[in-house]
């Protein structure tokens, strides 16, 4: 069963406007990490932000926030103040610790910024 | 500047040969993943290990690939006998468990192109 779902697979958005790029899952585990990877077009994959389940803040990191609804299972993206450099894949993903703490990816979505 | 190195970062190899690819965690670093990314399947889960020992190949096609590491430096991925469907970008990363969020470290990729 797909425990990450991105269900966007992409998006425009324009320079300076906000993004929010969702993200829901599935777990049963009360104890579990939300990540979220952002890949430009060069490939490589870059650690942007992370929320623990057991945060009772959301967690932000310059223009990135997390928008968590735990009652929801969402852990949503949130880009402040779009720049052209924002274009990219998008991908978020899951630590369960009753998984041994493997982390999984979603599908990803690929954000385009507009000048 | 500690990072993930992965080698090769290019192959084309023929279909029934043996691929190798390698990586060298960050020192100190004690999960290693590999991942695969297709345009179908997205980050694909094939294995990780916690401190050298193998949690879990599931992702993994067992007939003809293998996951190893041989010490704390090096981890290795098999394809034998490779084949066309195996083209993909693989990923190797590692993180410390149980330390700040354990985010992945991602290397750079190797592109495995199996004509």
């Amino acid at each position: 069963a797909q425990k990450i779902t991105q269900t966007q697979p992409g998006m425009f958005v324009q320079e300076k406007e906000a993004v929010t790029l969702d993200c829901t899952y599935d777990t049963s585990d009360p104890s579990y990490g939300l990540f979220w990877y952002k890949q430009p077009s060069s490939g490589e994959m870059i650690f942007l932000i992370y929320q623990g389940s057991y945060d009772q803040q959301n967690a932000t990191e310059g223009r990135y926030s997390l928008n968590f609804q735990k009652a929801r299972k969402s852990a949503n993206l949130v880009i402040s103040a779009s720049q052209l450099g924002d274009s990219a894949m998008y991908f978020c993903a899951m630590r369960e610790r009753s998984s041994a703490s493997k982390i999984i990816f979603g599908s990803g979505t690929r954000l385009s910024i507009r000048p | 500047d500690a990072r993930v190195t992965q080698t090769p970062r290019h192959k084309v190899t023929e279909m029934g040969q043996e691929v190798t690819m390698r990586c060298q965690p960050i020192l100190g670093h004690n999960t290693v993943f590999w991942y695969r990314q297709t345009m179908m399947q997205g980050l694909e889960l094939l294995a990780y290990f916690r401190n050298r020992a193998p949690l879990d190949d599931s992702g993994m096609p067992k007939d003809r690939f293998s996951a190893e590491m041989p010490d704390a430096t090096l981890a290795t991925l098999k394809i034998q006998p490779s084949e066309p469907r195996d083209s993909a970008v693989y990923f190797c990363a590692s993180g410390l468990e149980r330390q700040g969020t354990g985010e992945l470290f991602f290397g750079e990729g190797s592109r495995l192109t199996v004509l």
